[in-house]
């Protein structure tokens, strides 16, 4: 089975500072994809990032970077000049064994102070 | 824009009346969708998988006959949350697989069973 194990319920940091988010998975699966997602007050799901575990090199999506570290199992956000319109609800996680379906961590709230 | 249209983003009803969700495709084709609910600062966790020409596949805990999911399309899935209770009310959400490492959520349906 998989999990997602987010450890820091809630984070600030000061505006155009950079900001990592935890992230640590458990799978017996070989292969398997990784993803950050940022859900604003309004609800919706923003795709940020994507690692997959064959990917030998950190993903990286403009302001966005995963220290993907597969030995530790772990895949952190680092969010780089964080900006207000950063504060949002963060979860990382795993898609599954059939390759569609996603198992979520507990999120991560991020707060940008200026 | 976006690429998965979720209806209603909101809605209120009273106990004992069912409310139906819909999540549309708008650029491409899904055989498969999926269902997801988020209580109030908690994570998302998958009710079901939506399947187009079959039944729909729903995890653990799951009450099939409460939430009926209905794949009419290959671009159209609906759940019905039927004899609604306050204890249903929460943030549904669907999302649609596209390739190998992408996946878009519709905009999310707030439910609340008053």
């Amino acid at each position: 089975a998989q999990k997602i194990t987010q450890t820091q319920p809630g984070m600030f940091v000061q505006e155009k500072e950079a900001v990592t988010l935890d992230c640590t998975y458990d799978t017996s699966d070989q292969s398997y994809g990784l993803f950050w997602y940022k859900q604003p007050s309004s609800g919706e799901m923003i795709f940020l990032i994507y690692q997959g575990s064959y990917d030998e090199q950190n993903a990286t999506e403009g302001r966005y970077s995963l220290n993907f570290q597969k030995a530790r199992k772990s895949a952190n956000l680092v969010i780089s000049a964080s900006q207000l319109g950063d504060s949002a609800m963060y979860f990382c996680a795993m898609r599954g064994p059939t390759g569609n379906q996603f198992y979520f961590g507990t999120g991560t709230s991020l707060t940008v102070i200026p | 824009g976006a690429v998965v249209s979720q209806h209603p983003s909101w809605v209120i009803c009273k106990s004992g009346t069912s409310v139906k969700i819909e999540c549309r495709s708008l650029d491409f084709q899904a055989t498969t969708m999926f269902w997801y609910r988020q209580f109030p600062k908690q994570s998302l966790m998958l009710m079901a998988t939506s399947n187009e020409g079959s039944k729909a596949t729903y995890e653990q805990g799951v009450e099939k006959d409460k939430f009926l999911i209905n794949h009419a399309s290959l671009t159209l899935s609906t759940l019905t949350v039927t004899s609604a209770h306050p204890e249903d009310s929460s943030f549904y959400i669907c999302s649609v697989p596209q390739g190998g490492t992408e996946a878009f959520f519709g905009q999310g349906t707030r439910l609340t069973v008053v």
